[in-house]
């Protein structure tokens, strides 16, 4: 079981607006950024959202994240089916010192 | 384009060892964080080990610390694992994987983004 606690799936149909949590702790979400990564089948991870809501160049708008307390959310709005994955989230953890992954979010896009 | 090449991993009986390599390329090796991530079949992803730019300060999961070893060497652009007392639950496709913005251990803390994966290897560990 994950540190960072994720949905283990989320569905929606195209054009809908998803949102995907990711629930930490004070040792790491409540002090440290977060990261979201998207992992098509078969494919590498890749860097979607780092330092809770930034987007690397090539990223749509599409995908934004935020941070409140010991919380994070990746929200996808505007679903398109090229956007079914599996999504982490990711963070240092001070009383692990380590990095985390939260468990995964399966996305099925309907 | 950055390139990091995995290799090393295969088949290894449980309680043996086994050293992956990365081969980096195309970016400058020694300004970067370097981590290991890992996938066991079907599952999700596990962060390994770290190691920073000059390669003074390391970290490791709980699951594997004590048992597996990150080293680099910056001549060489060359990331390494050396794993030993293998199980079967260390069964899983390794993944060599560069900081996006971090040299330092303090920064990886802050900002610990990777923007660069390898392909990765398999590690099978069986009877």
């Amino acid at each position: 079981q994950s540190v960072l606690t994720q949905p283990p799936s989320a569905s929606g149909t195209p054009g809908q607006r998803v949102a995907i949590s990711c629930s930490g702790s004070s040792y790491n979400i409540g002090r440290i950024t977060v990261n979201w990564y998207q992992q098509i089948p078969g494919m590498t991870p890749k860097l979607l959202i780092y330092t809770n809501d930034q987007r690397p160049s090539g990223v749509p708008d599409r995908f934004s994240g935020s941070k409140s307390g010991t919380s994070a959310s990746l929200v996808i709005s505007g679903l398109q089916s090229e956007d079914e994955a599996d999504y982490y989230c990711a963070a240092w953890d001070d009383n692990l010192n380590a990095v985390i992954f939260g468990g995964g979010t399966k996305l099925t896009v309907l | 384009e950055v390139q990091l090449l995995e290799s090393g991993g295969g088949l290894v009986l449980p309680g043996g060892s086994l050293r992956l390599s990365c081969a980096a390329s195309r970016f400058i090796f020694r300004n970067y964080v370097m981590s290991w991530v890992r996938q066991a079949p079907g599952k999700g992803l596990e962060w390994v080990s770290g190691i920073s730019g000059s390669g003074n300060s390391a970290y490791y999961a709980d699951s594997v610390k004590g048992r597996f070893t990150i080293s680099r060497d910056n001549s060489e652009n060359t990331l390494y694992l050396q794993m030993n007392s293998l199980r079967a639950e260390d069964t899983a496709t390794y993944y060599c994987s560069k900081s996006a913005y971090c040299s330092s251990s303090s920064c990886y803390r802050t900002n610990n983004a990777i923007d660069y994966w390898g392909q990765g290897t398999l590690v099978t560990v069986s009877s």
